[in-house]
């Protein structure tokens, strides 16, 4: 079954504690992105790659970092959470850029205390 | 002001009537259009694309207007499934970034 998988789905944690939210696909995806989403604001795009080892940012990348070392991964590392990164975050993947339809992970619930 | 503007709604809309909303865009050079659909607060799920010549997949149909940069989509005879919230979704540039409205709220009553 073609999926996109996070975790943990739901976290709780305290300042500065630093924490990874895993996101694997198994479509052989080029393309991989982070989101986080806000009562309002829709979701917001944090890193993205285009393929292993090429990364970039998106509109809100304060405070994160991603690595792209094997193609099926991308995971999402906080070095320091503070409670304005407490969100929803969605790992998403597409075949070939933006004009592709996106595949999004079931969500990750994060607060940070 | 925000690339991609909904109306947060909710729509209340009783079951078999016909409902329709629209999504606004800033950037004249937006190249690909998207209604996704979300379930309370579960992953996006894609609807349907826009094309310029506007488009149907059973009861939905979606418009673009380039003109007054806007996207449209019309849902006939709601279903009470049909509850969700609606994405309009823009992309940009030689990537296709994405550009994600907050959404729709569509409640389908019985």
């Amino acid at each position: 079954e073609a999926q996109v998988t996070q975790n943990p789905r739901y976290l709780i944690t305290v300042t500065g504690k630093k924490l990874t939210v895993t996101c694997s696909q198994n479509m052989n995806h080029e393309y991989m992105s982070w989101y986080r989403q806000d009562p309002g604001l829709g979701l917001r795009q944090i890193y993205y790659s285009m393929n292993v080892e090429v990364t970039d940012k998106g509109d809100v990348p304060e405070g994160y970092k991603v690595s792209r070392k094997e193609k099926r991964n991308f995971p999402l590392i906080l070095e320091s959470p503070s409670p304005n990164q407490t969100s929803l975050y969605f790992c998403a993947s597409n075949g070939r850029g933006g004009t592709d339809t996106q595949y999004f992970g079931p969500g990750t619930r994060l607060t940070v205390l | 002001r925000k690339e991609v503007e909904q109306d947060p709604g909710p729509f209340n809309v009783p079951e078999g009537a016909t409902v329709a909303f629209n999504c606004t865009y800033s950037n004249s050079a937006s190249q690909s259009f998207f209604w996704y659909r979300q379930d309370c607060r579960k992953e996006p799920k894609l609807l349907m694309s826009v094309y310029s010549s506007g488009n149907e997949d059973g009861r939905f149909t979606a418009q673009l207007n380039r003109a007054s940069q806007y996207i449209s989509l019309l849902i006939r005879d709601s279903k009470l499934s049909d509850s969700a919230t609606y994405l309009c979704v823009v992309t940009r540039g030689s990537w296709g970034k994405l550009q994600f409205g907050a959404g729709t709220q569509v409640v389908v009553t019985p």
